[in-house]
């Protein structure tokens, strides 16, 4: 299996566009998640699924983020309308248990939004 | 809220140094894990510790949780350039439901 694979790797916007992130998780996992780095708040979670369904997005900082998982091979997170707070890496992870040391994690999207 | 501590926040050392990297919780932690990244790459998984006193090795790195199970401390020995990355602690959360932190990381450098 190549592993989480997200896309882009890089992307760099403007204020106020729309900005798709998309994840392809390990075939088999149960469970994606999320997540947003940042050098002041460093790793957080914005949401995960279970089999397609979202069950926690506590961490979805506003309602100018979405996530959507229409099958267990895709994922996207939305930002609509971006903001230059918003620029951060974006880390998507997989995994076949519930706890984050079964994870996979992507390589990440870099996010710049100017 | 619980947190995860990081010490200290960077880290540069002359190759074949020892280091030692320090994870403190205000709370008991039912797991601590920890995790490298390197620069712009995803984690990935080093070592989980869950018992009280535990200790565990994976080449040149060892981990160890204390007894009350709120500090985790990571200890390099004989740093190599290939250590260089960041360094992350995580814990699970004891609540109701999923909850997972991560510190906010350690960067290390090592200098051939």
């Amino acid at each position: 299996d190549a592993g989480v694979i997200q896309s882009p790797r890089h992307e760099v916007t403007e204020m106020g566009q729309e900005v798709t992130l998309r994840c392809k998780p390990i075939s088999g996992h149960d469970y994606l998640f999320w997540y947003r780095q940042t050098m002041m708040r460093g790793l957080e979670l914005l949401i995960y699924f279970n089999n397609n369904v979202p069950i926690d997005d506590s961490g979805m900082p506003e309602d100018r983020f979405s996530a959507k998982m229409p099958n267990a091979s895709f994922s996207t997170l939305k930002i609509q309308p971006s903001e230059p707070r918003d620029s951060a890496v974006y880390f998507c992870a997989s995994s076949s248990g519930l706890s984050v040391s079964e994870a996979f994690f992507g390589q990440g999207t870099r996010l710049t939004v100017v | 809220s619980q947190e995860l501590e990081q010490s200290p926040q960077s880290l540069i050392v002359q190759e074949g140094k020892n280091l030692t990297i320090n994870c403190t919780s205000s709370k008991t932690l039912y797991g601590l894990y920890w995790y490298k990244q390197k620069y712009g790459e995803g984690l990935i998984f080093l070592m989980m510790l869950q018992k009280g006193g535990e200790e565990k090795s994976h080449e040149k790195i060892t981990a160890k949780l204390d007894e009350k199970k709120q500090q985790s401390s990571l200890h390099i020995t004989a740093s190599q350039p290939s250590h260089a990355g960041i360094y992350l602690c995580g814990a699970d959360i004891p609540s109701g439901t999923y909850k997972y932190i991560f510190g906010t990381g350690t960067r290390l450098k090592v200098l051939a």
